[in-house]
């Protein structure tokens, strides 16, 4: 079956432009996760979407980050004004319900660079 | 605060060799989980194993063994006969049982390399 997909894989941006990461979540997964990943380090986590509303955004590093989910499924992720410090892996997992018994399954990230 | 530490940034073992992989934990709750993840050179984690904090017993899947400690707040992986598909990066991660987020908070990681 189709696990999580995430789009663009790569995305090369310059400083001060605008960029959106989107994440196609597993078919029936009411539960989405946002997490980001530098060189070197393990993901952190950004956001937390518990059907379409974010039970959880204190990974958020400042208002420049944004994300939605409309309908519950398909995510967005979105960076205003990108600084170099953006420049990360960000990951997203989803999994089939709330809470630690679930399992998060994750997808291969969206590799953004800002130049 | 939660914290996880993977204080071996790299290890190198030769194929058959066994390796344990250390992972020591911070939190102020009684009930929490842990998870082990692996991340090969493709990107994507894979999850390996989930462990509640009530739950002390070691766990043994094939050549994946796991040694939780509350004692110690350790919660080392150690893989027996390593293989060259083992090489990836593993993380150790916590998640507090709290209602409303189960996020994740991962370890700094540890690069495992096998050469044949």
């Amino acid at each position: 079956g189709a696990g999580v997909s995430q789009t663009p894989s790569n995305k090369v941006t310059e400083k001060g432009k605008y960029v959106e990461l989107r994440c196609d979540p597993i078919s029936g997964h009411t539960a989405l996760y946002w997490y980001r990943q530098s060189l070197g380090q393990g993901p952190e986590f950004l956001i937390y979407f518990q059907g379409t509303g974010a039970a959880d955004d204190s990974g958020l590093p400042n208002d420049r980050f944004f994300a939605v989910r409309p309908e519950g499924s398909v995510s967005t992720l979105k960076i205003q004004r990108t600084e170099r410090g953006d420049s990360a892996v960000y990951l997203c997992a989803s999994s089939l319900g709330s809470g630690v018994n679930y399992e998060q399954y994750f997808g291969p990230g969206t590799r953004l660079t800002v130049t | 605060a939660q914290k996880v530490t993977q204080a071996q940034t790299e290890i190198s073992v030769v194929e058959k060799e066994d390796v344990t992989l250390d992972c020591v934990y911070e939190t102020r709750d009684t009930t929490y989980y842990l998870f082990w993840y692996k991340q090969p050179p493709s990107g994507e984690l894979v999850f390996l194993i989930r462990r509640n904090s009530f739950d002390e017993q070691n766990e043994i899947s094939g050549r994946y063994s796991w040694n939780f400690q509350k004692s110690t707040s350790s919660f080392n992986f150690t893989i027996t006969a390593s293989q060259v598909v083992d090489s990836a990066v593993y993380f150790c991660a916590l998640s507090e049982a709290r209602g409303g987020s189960e996020k994740l908070v991962f370890g700094k990681g540890t690069k495992l390399t096998v050469n044949p």
